[in-house]
């Protein structure tokens, strides 16, 4: 059975600080994924990796980082953490095939 | 125009009804079609894949319009656990796999 694991269910922040979001995965997955979602506007892909050590922006990457040392993880860095980066962030995998397999969100508040 | 698009709801249905959800997509070499349902506060999982002959998996039909570019979701004789938000899920092959989600249509299942 697939797990993603998200470090965090739950986080508060000031605006300011520096977020870490980390995502592990343990079915040795090519690709991952970080998403936002918020009302209205469904999932927005940050950013994704296919490899280690690679990475490719998505759609909404500005004010975010990634990092992907190790295969089976994938960690989201707000440099800078902002109110209008509130919202739940969602990690995801996937293998060589289609379908994506998610953790179970961080809700991040930046206050 | 949204890459993907579908009519957010909310669809109420009684117990035991059919319900139907389309979702359009805009670009012509998308190559694969999903079915993500999300419970409230929980991550998306995967439905069903939709194929080109479409496909049924008990009360669930899913079919695919290439020409009218579209893809339908199906659910028979509707139950109360059934009550979640259906998300469209279209890849554009090629590269790393762009993957583009709708932004969900929310099913509520009433006694």
């Amino acid at each position: 059975d697939v797990k993603v694991t998200q470090s965090s269910r739950y986080l508060v922040k000031r605006t300011g600080e520096k977020v870490f979001l980390e995502c592990v995965q343990d079915m040795d997955h090519e690709n991952m994924f970080w998403y936002r979602q918020d009302p209205g506007l469904g999932l927005r892909l940050i950013y994704f990796s296919y490899d280690v050590k690679m990475k490719e922006k998505g759609d909404i990457p500005e004010g975010y980082s990634v990092s992907r040392e190790k295969k089976e993880r994938f960690s989201l860095i707000l440099e800078s953490a902002s109110t209008n980066q509130t919202s739940m962030y969602l990690c995801a995998s996937r293998p060589a095939g289609d379908e994506q397999y998610f953790g179970p969100g961080t809700r991040l508040t930046v206050t | 125009r949204k890459e993907v698009e579908q009519d957010p709801g909310p669809f109420n249905v009684p117990e035991g009804a059919t319900v139907a959800f389309n979702c359009t997509y805009s670009n012509s070499a998308s190559q694969s079609f999903f079915w993500y349902r999300q419970d409230c506060r929980k991550e998306p999982k995967l439905l069903m894949s939709v194929y080109s002959s479409g496909n049924e998996d008990g009360r669930f039909t899913a079919q695919l319009n290439r020409a009218s570019q579209y893809i339908s979701l199906l659910i028979r004789d509707s139950k109360l656990s059934d009550s979640a938000t259906y998300l469209c899920v279209v890849n554009l092959s090629g590269g790393y796999q762009k993957v583009t989600f709708g932004t969900g249509t929310k099913l509520q299942v009433i006694p």
